[in-house]
């Protein structure tokens, strides 16, 4: 168990559709990172926040959006939601700002179906 | 911009084989490199990373890697594999080295234990 919780575990949505993903990180992790992981793109980085500030921002589209709350858990919020957006979308939190300092600890996902 | 070329998608090995899951990375400056192991069902774990303080670098499970700059490479391997070793295992690199950012991950190579 990582310690890294993300809810929910399965989300089925029709496209045009707008869905929140939720993500709490490990106890005492100030970092939190999101991923989206398909067959045809693989692990692709969304968005990093540390301590409820932006940090480092990936292949996000304008459609998503996320945030991170001062209790430190983060929210990815996906929009006008298209049937390429089912995937499997990871949050990794770790202890520091860099990825490298620190590793990432990965929840077991939310796997979204947009029909 | 760095990036990662894991070569194979799929490799097989007997149990008790050399188990060699190779890399490749592209990077204008001293790489931070990773690997990361995916079991059926949950998130990533990290198994090793390099530090530049050692080309060889063991990890967990027993796993190790050896960074070859003249090859631009760091292949992962395991002397002996074992049926648990059955796995999706992802290279990554760190783009900016230390400061705020995403890993970015190669498409993975899905690891086959024939017993």
């Amino acid at each position: 168990d990582s310690g890294v919780t993300q809810t929910p575990k399965h989300l089925i949505t029709a496209t045009g559709q707008r869905v929140t993903l939720r993500c709490s990180p490990r106890s005492g992790d100030l970092s939190v990172y999101w991923y989206q992981q398909s067959l045809d793109q693989g692990l692709q980085f969304l968005i990093q926040y540390y301590n409820g500030e932006e940090r480092a921002k990936g292949n996000i589209l304008e459609r998503f959006s996320a945030q991170q709350f001062p209790d430190l858990h983060s929210e990815l919020n996906l929009s006008s939601l298209e049937l390429g957006d089912s995937a499997l979308y990871f949050c990794a939190s770790s202890a520091r700002e860099s990825s490298y300092n620190s590793p990432l600890h990965f929840g077991n996902g939310t796997r979204l179906t947009v029909t | 911009a760095q990036s990662v070329t894991q070569l194979g998608s799929h490799v097989s090995v007997s149990e008790g084989a050399l188990v060699l899951l190779r890399c490749n990375y592209s990077s204008s400056v001293p790489p931070y490199l990773f690997w990361y192991v995916q079991y059926p069902n949950q998130g990533l774990q990290l198994l090793l990373k390099y530090t530049s303080a050692a080309t060889l670098v063991k990890g967990i499970n027993g796993f190790e890697a050896e960074f070859k700059k003249s090859e631009t490479s760091f292949h992962l391997t395991k002397p002996s594999a074992h049926m648990s070793d059955a796995a999706e295992y992802f290279c990554a690199v760190s783009p900016s080295g230390g400061g705020a950012d995403g890993l970015t991950f190669g498409k993975g190579t899905h690891l086959i234990i024939q017993p």
